[in-house]
């Protein structure tokens, strides 16, 4: 069965304290790793996808990477509007379907 | 462009009462999704469907049932409600190429039942 854990379950920054987010997964047959932004009271909506161990993707202050049994969310200089809650999901050889972590919540203060 | 549009956004039932979640798509997706979030929790996928006339199994389908009969429109019917399906049920749809996957959600169902 696919297994994916997030840490930590939440994280308050100060305004330019760059922190960094775990996805830790077990899956059989890795087909992509997924990263979800969600604001409160809103659907996840999508930010990236890693497909093997060395890729990176960024996207403004996101960077996010991929290894054999992780993946991390860099959040570089976060800003009040990187509020939310990021959820990783891996997809496995079954290939219908994503398996999603409980998300890290994610406070950054001015 | 809508893109995925639920119905109803907020609905209290009591324990033992059926009702039907709508869920919309207007990019010709063809795969589109069910998923339930609990509080603090991720998303659980309770049914999903690759086309019209196909739907399977996700993995907390128990209480609920699903049809798709056109490309469209995939509702979620709850039948029986009890107090463990409160929950904020979502809707996604994808286009399913070799290697993407990129989900679009709706903007959820918030449903209690008391």
């Amino acid at each position: 069965e696919d297994q994916v854990t997030q840490s930590p379950e939440a994280l308050r920054l100060q305004e330019g304290e760059s922190s960094s987010l775990n996805c830790s997964y077990t899956v059989s047959g890795l087909r992509g790793l997924f990263w979800y932004r969600q604001d409160p009271g809103k659907g996840p909506e999508f930010l990236f996808t890693l497909y093997s161990a060395g890729e990176e993707k960024e996207k403004e202050r996101l960077k996010a990477t991929l290894t054999k049994k992780e993946s991390f969310l860099h959040i570089t200089a976060p800003k009040p509007e990187d509020s939310a809650t990021y959820l990783c999901a891996p997809r496995g050889a079954a290939g219908n379907k994503l398996t999603f972590g409980g998300g890290t919540r994610v406070l950054v203060k001015p | 462009n809508a893109g995925v549009t639920q119905t109803p956004k907020f609905r209290i039932l009591k324990i033992g009462q059926s009702m039907t979640l709508q869920c919309a798509q207007d990019m010709n997706h063809n795969y589109m999704y069910w998923y339930r979030q609990d509080p603090g929790m991720g998303l659980k996928l309770i049914y999903y469907s690759v086309g019209a006339g196909i739907t399977d199994k996700g993995e907390v389908p128990n209480g609920y049932n699903v049809s798709r009969s056109t490309t469209e429109d995939f509702p979620l019917r709850l039948e029986l409600a009890a107090p463990s399906q409160t929950s904020v049920y979502f809707c996604a749809s994808s286009y399913f190429q070799k290697n993407t996957g990129e989900l679009f959600f709706g903007e959820g169902s918030r449903l209690t039942v008391l």
